[in-house]
């Protein structure tokens, strides 16, 4: 059974910082790995999506990088801003073509 | 706005009333998707349609009945609930086949009095 796991569950940082989110998934059969952000009360945004024959993705100051064989993908956010601050969910399809596992999300709070 | 949008926004209901969620979808796809979220708790996937028919049901409770009449509407409608079923309800959609992105809605916030 596919479990996806993101550490830290919450972080806190200064504006300017350059961070990383860290997802970590147990079975390494992955169709793609997708991330997502989540203000409060709102419905999910997707940021990057990482096929499983990729090693990553960019997209302005994110960076998201997939290793499938030691099951992690980490989430690079450069030159971090107050508007960043959201819940950042990462997502595995697999198991079945429609079978998205989320993990339990990072709370980032970036501090002007 | 990511393409998926989903009615009411807001929605309290009594144990005993009968109420159903909308989502409508105009980005050409073929699958669509009701999750639940709760307080600290990953995002539970509910029921998958493909092709309006339905191909993934993950031991939801009978209280939840999802409907799928076209490939651009999904419902759930709701009757006898309790409030532990308070929650989030996402809606999203995806095109058919592997390696496709998800797109959500902005979700519905159910609270069951």
């Amino acid at each position: 059974k596919q479990e996806v796991t993101q550490i830290p569950a919450a972080l806190s940082v200064p504006e300017g910082e350059n961070l990383v989110l860290n997802c970590s998934f147990t079975d390494s059969a992955i169709y793609n790995l997708q991330w997502f952000r989540q203000d409060p009360g709102k419905g999910l945004t997707s940021l990057l999506l990482i096929q499983s024959s990729q090693r990553e993705q960019t997209s302005g100051r994110l960076n998201a990088s997939l290793d499938k064989s030691s099951g992690r993908s980490t989430l690079y956010i450069a030159a971090s801003q107050p508007g960043d601050s959201a819940t950042y969910l990462c997502a595995v399809a697999s198991g079945g073509t429609y079978k998205y596992i989320f993990g339990t999300g990072t709370r980032l709070k970036v501090l002007a | 706005e990511t393409g998926v949008t989903q009615t009411p926004r807001h929605l309290v209901m009594g144990m005993t009333n009968k109420k159903s969620l909308k989502c409508e979808q105009h980005l050409g796809h073929n699958a669509m998707y009701w999750y639940k979220q709760s307080a600290k708790k990953p995002l539970e996937l509910m029921f998958v349609y493909s092709l309006e028919e339905r191909v993934e049901n993950n031991s939801v409770p009978s209280r939840f009945s999802p409907e799928c009449p076209n490939s651009s509407h999904l419902f759930l409608h709701l009757h006898t609930l309790q409030p532990e079923d308070s929650a989030l309800y996402l809606c999203a959609s995806s095109s058919q086949g592997v390696g496709t992105e998800a797109f959500f809605g902005q979700g519905t916030r159910l609270t069951v009095v």
